[in-house]
């Protein structure tokens, strides 16, 4: 079965600064990829998914993640993070079912 | 609005005494599913179901019961809750169950407390 795994259960950056949420999946066949983002005391919202049409994916709220076979990766990108930014983020891949990452939580720091 | 509603968001209640928790949802979708979220183990999926009254269990069935009388409604019945049933929960509707691009909408969460 299709997994994922989320480097760093925990992620702190400052206001302004870069996020980088990493995200390796393993499959042998070309996966279905999600990212999810969980506000404080709210269920999961599909941030962006990748649907082969390009590597690059844009998502809302400034976010964007790049599917690079070779490194079996899908990390999640925001060029400059927002306060409003903290949440918990899920990566997932779509085999039989919904497979999601263990979740890394970022904060945002003033 | 395509939405997942689930009811109660909050929920205390003490150890055996039943109780359900609903989940409707209004886009149609032939699946939907239930997961528990906890601490430092992410989420995991209880029962699910791929249309009306096909359900199946998922990695954490043990506890709870699931019906699906009607496509949009997907109750999470706990007959005898216990203290370690004590979590959030979320429902997901999805077109697919996987294999595609098609995302889940989440409920927005039931926090139950078993005392």
């Amino acid at each position: 079965a299709q997994s994922v795994t989320q480097l760093g259960s925990h992620v702190s950056v400052s206001e302004g600064a870069l996020v980088l949420l990493r995200c390796n999946y393993s499959s042998s066949v070309p996966p279905y990829l999600f990212w999810y983002v969980q506000y404080p005391n709210q269920g999961l919202q599909l941030l962006l998914k990748y649907t082969s049409a390009a590597t690059l994916v844009k998502g809302i709220n400034g976010f964007e993640a790049e599917f690079k076979k070779s490194e079996t990766s899908f990390h999640l990108t925001k060029p400059s993070a927002h306060m409003s930014d903290a949440a918990e983020y899920f990566c997932a891949v779509s085999d039989n079912d919904m497979r999601f990452g263990a979740g890394t939580r970022l904060t945002v720091k003033p | 609005e395509a939405q997942v509603t689930q009811n109660p968001r909050y929920l205390i209640t003490v150890t055996g005494k039943k109780l359900t928790v609903t989940c409707s949802q209004n886009m149609n979708h032939e699946y939907m599913s239930w997961y528990r979220q906890d601490p430092g183990l992410g989420l995991r999926q209880i029962y699910y179901s791929m249309n009306v009254e096909v359900t199946d269990k998922g990695d954490v069935p043990e506890g709870y019961k699931v019906s699906r009388k009607e496509k949009r409604n997907f109750p999470l019945i706990l007959e005898s809750p216990s203290p370690n049933q004590t979590s959030l929960y979320f429902c997901a509707s999805s077109r697919d169950r996987g294999r595609s691009n098609y995302g889940y909408t989440f409920g927005s969460g039931t926090r139950l407390t078993v005392v």
